[in-house]
């Protein structure tokens, strides 16, 4: 079955403590991305990749890293998170790099910091 | 800059009605234009998309929506909701400009809350 997953689902975490979410893609899709999901602020894009070895930033990619290596997996690291960065998270990838296919989403994590 | 506007945070409607949803954007440029589905505890789904053409598109589960460009707008709409399809919408856009990077803007999305 084509699709994005993410692990863990869920996630609850102390101030300063270093997290990685995973994600994996098999539909061997270009590009993926990440958002994070507020209430009242709809998805807001953090990082994003259009290629192996190529990322940059979004629109919040403040206290947070990416790296892709391979194509499938694109992890998502906070070094050292805060109780603002408390969201839900969502991977998503994308066929085409062009904004004419549309995303692929994961399930989402909800991550919580203490 | 782009930006999408779904001015209704909540929508409730009772089963077997119509309803619609609005969505209004604002860009510079030509624009690729989605509605998605979340259902609750899952991720988001495409429901629809436009990018060229027929201004009226039909998407999964008997939705549709038209695109109007005078308008900038790009509403959703059912002829009559199911309990099943209570879920958040979300309207985005994509724009075509130069340096475009695939990123999809989001509103902020509609709960549609159908009642029996």
């Amino acid at each position: 079955e084509a699709q994005v997953t993410q692990n863990p689902r869920y996630l609850i975490t102390v101030t300063g403590k270093k997290l990685t979410v995973t994600c994996s893609q098999n539909m061997n899709h270009e590009y993926m991305s990440w958002y994070r999901q507020d209430p009242g602020l709809g998805l807001r894009q953090i990082y994003y990749s259009m290629n192996v070895e190529v990322t940059d930033k979004g629109d919040v990619p403040e206290g947070y890293k990416v790296s892709r290596k391979e194509k499938r997996n694109f992890p998502l690291i906070l070094e050292s998170p805060s109780p603002n960065q408390t969201s839900l998270y969502f991977c998503a990838s994308s066929l085409s790099t062009a904004g004419d296919y549309g995303y692929t989403f994961g399930s989402g994590t909800r991550l919580t910091v203490v | 800059a782009q930006s999408v506007t779904q001015l209704d945070s909540q929508v409730p409607v009772f089963e077997e009605a119509p309803v619609e949803l609005r969505c209004n954007y604002s860009s510079s440029v030509s624009v690729y234009l989605f509605w998605y589905v979340q259902y609750p505890n899952q991720g988001l789904q495409l429901l629809l998309k436009y990018l060229s053409g027929s201004t009226l598109v039909k998407g999964i589960n008997g939705f549709e929506a038209e695109f109007n460009k005078s308008q900038t707008s790009f509403h959703l709409r059912k002829p009559s909701v199911h309990i099943s399809d209570t879920a958040e919408y979300f309207c985005a856009v994509s724009d075509l400009g130069g340096g475009a990077t695939n990123k999809l803007i989001f509103g902020t999305g509609t709960l549609l809350a159908v009642q029996p």
